[in-house]
């Protein structure tokens, strides 16, 4: 039972470079997001995704792009790396059947770094 | 001020230890959830709760909702509890969780 799964787990990238960060579930859930984690400070919301076919802003979303590709992926893509976006990337999941605010399934991270 | 506030923000326990966590927020919410992260790992869903009190093994959650507080416990605290311990809160009608930053636990053999 894999759960929730990104790939890649490491990425270096140089300014300017970009890059797609996949993440697949596997449980059905509706609900997807991604955050990012950075030292001091809490998970903060890049972007989610409420159900397949739609995706909303989190409260960090300048710099990234994100697509719901069926009910399982969604990934996040860094148009144009900068060293600001140095972080450990977080996809996860919640079922949110009619009431959201579900548990959280998160993936394993994904830390990148941009140079 | 971060709407989800805990404490400490570090704690060192000797093994076997009874240890409190705390977790307050500033508004209404429709769960509280307590979540654990190992050094250089992923994120895992320990309890979410809405009212009373759960318990797991080892661990004990309990909310109140009166006074917007939650405490997560450890019993017979083990070295393999070192992680950092997540607070979060989820509200009705969004589907947004807001994270508090984190209480990073040492047990000492």
């Amino acid at each position: 039972n894999a759960g929730v799964t990104q790939t890649p787990k490491f990425q270096v990238l140089k300014t300017g470079q970009s890059m797609t960060l996949q993440c697949a579930q596997d449980m059905n859930h509706n609900s997807m997001y991604w955050y990012r984690q950075d030292p001091g400070m809490g998970l903060r919301l890049i972007y989610y995704s409420a159900s397949e076919g739609t995706t909303d802003k989190g409260e960090v979303p300048n710099g990234y792009n994100v697509s719901r590709l069926n009910k399982r992926e969604f990934s996040l893509r860094l148009e144009s790396a900068a060293p600001s976006q140095t972080s450990v990337y977080f996809c996860a999941s919640t079922v949110n059947r009619g009431a959201p605010g579900g548990e959280l399934f998160f993936g394993e991270g994904s830390r990148l770094t941009v140079l | 001020k971060n709407e989800v506030e805990q404490s400490p923000q570090n704690l060192t326990a000797q093994e076997g230890e009874f240890i409190t966590i705390n977790c307050s927020y500033s508004v209404g919410i429709s769960a509280l959830h307590w979540l654990q992260q190992h050094p250089g790992g992923g994120i895992v869903s320990l309890f979410m709760l809405s009212s009373g009190k759960k318990k797991h093994g080892r661990l004990i959650a309990t909310i109140n909702i009166q006074e917007k507080h939650s405490s997560l416990h450890i019993t017979a605290s083990h070295p393999r509890d070192s992680a950092v311990y997540i607070c979060a809160v989820s509200y009705k009608g969004t589907y947004k969780y807001i994270f508090g930053t984190g209480t990073r636990l040492k047990v000492l053999a």
